[in-house]
């Protein structure tokens, strides 16, 4: 069984581009997040998707936007990045309200 | 929106010594609280989780205890050795949506452990 994972495991992006990362939920879960973690900071939370649609998100800006896809994988797109957005990207999964499983991670450079 | 602080920033142990790690969060709400640890460069690992219904949990030489009215909850590690060097991150869930994958979490703290 595999558990969520995600692709790239590293980018490094110039500023003013766009990025998409991806991510494969936990076999069984419906429900996808996804957090942004700077170096020596907790993980933040951008958003959550549940049957295809955002159903909560938080203090990110409208350059984040993501999808859901039928088979519950997810992407995340970040627009017009900037120095600032370079993170580990962390995308969990879960059950309802069960275990949250995180995945490896992307780790975004912006230069 | 549910805020959670996180005590001690850093924390250095002998091996075999206890560790305690403090959190306190501002929302009532909040139903369910998991702690991570984090190795460098690599994922955050749930190692032990409560729900708002239960005061402690244990598992092994880790604990979690869980005050509602003080609205705090702490780690316990017992035992403490090398390999439980790495951060720790608590959380809470971020109401209405319970348990359900919007967790808010604490700063961290870094654990050293010293043979």
């Amino acid at each position: 069984d595999a558990g969520v994972t995600q692709s790239p495991t590293h980018l490094i992006k110039t500023r003013g581009q766009q990025v998409t990362l991806r991510c494969s939920p936990k076999s069984g879960h419906d429900t996808v997040s996804w957090y942004q973690q700077a170096l020596g900071q907790g993980p933040q939370f951008i958003f959550q998707y549940y049957e295809e649609e955002e159903r909560q998100r938080g203090n990110f800006p409208d350059r984040f936007s993501g999808h859901q896809f039928p088979n519950y994988s997810s992407e995340l797109n970040v627009n017009a990045l900037l120095l600032g957005d370079s993170a580990l990207y962390l995308c969990a999964s879960s059950l309802d309200g069960n275990t949250i499983y995180f995945g490896e991670g992307s780790w975004l450079t912006v230069v | 929106g549910e805020n959670v602080e996180q005590h001690p920033s850093t924390l250095s142990v002998q091996e075999g010594d206890s560790a305690v790690i403090k959190c306190t969060y501002s929302d009532s709400a909040s139903n369910y609280f998991p702690w991570y640890k984090q190795e460098l460069g690599k994922r955050p690992q749930l190692i032990i989780d409560i729900r708002s219904n239960v005061g402690e949990k244990k598992d092994q030489r880790i604990a979690v205890t869980l005050n509602k009215t003080a609205k705090h909850f702490s780690l316990h590690i017992t035992e403490t050795q090398p390999e439980d060097s790495a951060v720790y991150f608590c959380a809470a869930s971020d109401p209405p949506w319970g348990s359900q994958g919007n967790l808010i979490f604490g700063k961290g703290t870094k654990l050293s452990v010293k043979p």
